[in-house]
């Protein structure tokens, strides 16, 4: 049962447009949203994250949107770059009952073209 | 500084042979974890240790045993390997929930 669920599972995006991922979880508990970046070969970093009290977080070209009602997030790449092509994971957690059970999404892997 | 380091880097391994995995963090964290990656699956939880002297279950934890040795040091062991682990094993510590964790770069785990 995957408890984060994310989509697409591959991207392709050119030069400039803007790249769209979009989690959904269905624990209402959880109440911390990471997304983490990895490039091949190598270990997830964090990118972004963003808690439940807020609707949006921007960070230079990367936005998470986040939707409690619809129990969604997305992370928006704005004037996405060659240098973004890596895989994206989207993650979640709470703290009661879990103790810091960080559970991620099924990843997606963006490449974006020149 | 190292940060988190994984050892072996590449390992093959027999069906039926067992092995342990180490990793070890110099960034005095708390709580460490052990994560599987394999296409289309992401990264799913084996265990984790949320401070040194406890360990838990994570979403896949069946055939795999773990050891938090200190806090430095959290160990995957493999009893009895399957093609079914083969994958990439990643390793993670970070100081408490709610912050950014740091990864290994990974241990690519072939049964055959």
């Amino acid at each position: 049962q995957q408890q984060v669920k994310q989509s697409p599972q591959s991207l392709i995006v050119q030069k400039g447009g803007i790249s769209i991922i979009n989690c959904a979880y269905e624990n209402t508990a959880f109440d911390y949203f990471p997304w983490y970046q990895q490039f091949p070969g190598k270990g997830p970093a964090l990118l972004i994250a963003i808690r439940p009290d807020v609707s949006e977080k921007k960070e230079g070209r990367f936005t998470i949107s986040f939707n409690k009602s619809a129990k969604q997030f997305s992370l928006h790449i704005m004037d996405s770059q060659p240098g973004d092509s890596a895989t994206y994971f989207c993650a979640a957690e709470t703290f009661y009952n879990q103790g810091g059970k960080l559970i991620f999404g099924q990843g997606t892997e963006l490449s974006v073209k020149p | 500084n190292a940060g988190v380091t994984q050892t072996p880097k590449f390992q093959v391994l027999k069906t039926g042979q067992s092995m342990t995995l180490q990793c070890a963090q110099d960034m005095n964290h708390n709580s460490m974890y052990w994560y599987r990656q394999d296409p289309g699956m992401g990264l799913r939880l084996i265990y984790y240790s949320a401070s040194e002297g406890t360990t838990d279950k994570g979403e896949v934890p069946n055939g795999y045993n773990v050891s938090r040795l200190n806090k430095r040091e959290f160990s995957l062991r493999l009893e009895s390997a399957a093609p079914s682990q083969t994958s990439v094993y990643f390793c993670a510590t970070r100081q408490v929930w709610n912050t950014e964790a740091f990864f290994g770069q990974g241990t690519r785990l072939t049964v055959v």
